[in-house]
């Protein structure tokens, strides 16, 4: 079974808006990824956060982690038609070497 | 440029035939992995390695082969192709360890066909 689960799994906003992603896991981790696919293509690495960080930022992307409650949000900023992708979370659980990735969020951004 | 490379990027099969697909990378990455992805269900990962000699399976291995006899390429093969195996597959490489600063580096994928 699939570690992570993202929610929504869509989201359609205007750009200018703050787009705000969840992902939920099940077992301990050693850190948590976000990765972006545009269609049709591979995915990118956007950002990693170590279970022992609660906040990360990159550009405008901003990344929490609460491990009590398992739960990771990917904040996008100020949003851009260019950021129209699928948004995945991947965890990478503790004592072993596998990164299960979760079903992703669809999001659309309208000009 | 550097990075991970899959071929072929398309290949149709019929039931029943054997193929493998190829990945390469040349970062000197210790750890590769394969996924799959299907409509809805985000990317499973059928087998991954943490360096030449040693695999391991994911959640989806059956019906897959690897072998890792060298630290830059990671070969999938497909035994006998069914219908259930048309998928995208994508092949992904990381530094790994505790001081892990960044994530995978991802090919473009293979979109494969089995009729």
């Amino acid at each position: 079974s699939q570690q992570g689960e993202e929610d929504p799994q869509a989201l359609s906003i205007q750009e200018g808006e703050n787009a705000t992603m969840n992902c939920s896991y099940k077992t301990s981790i050693n850190n948590l990824q976000w990765y972006r696919q545009n269609s049709g293509r591979g995915l990118v690495h956007l950002i990693l956060i170590r279970s022992n960080e609660r906040e990360k930022h990159s550009g405008r992307l901003r990344v929490t982690l609460d491990t009590s409650k398992k739960s990771s949000s990917l904040l996008i900023t100020a949003s851009r038609a260019a950021d129209t992708a699928s948004y995945f979370c991947a965890t990478a659980r503790t004592n072993t070497d596998k990164l299960i990735f979760g079903t992703g969020t669809r999001l659309q951004v309208f000009p | 440029n550097a990075g991970v490379t899959q071929t072929p990027k398309f290949q149709v099969l019929k039931t029943g035939q054997s193929m493998t697909l190829q990945c390469a990378q040349d970062m000197n990455h210790e750890y590769m992995s394969w996924y799959r992805q299907d409509p809805g269900m985000g990317l499973r990962l059928i087998h991954y390695s943490v360096g030449a000699g040693i695999t391991d399976q994911g959640e989806v291995p059956n019906g897959y082969n690897v072998s890792r006899s060298t630290t830059e390429d990671f070969p999938l093969r497909l035994l006998s192709a069914a219908p259930s195996q048309t998928s995208v597959y994508f092949c992904a490489s990381s530094g790994w360890g505790a001081d892990i600063k960044s994530g995978y580096t991802f090919g473009s994928g293979t979109r494969l066909t089995v009729v």
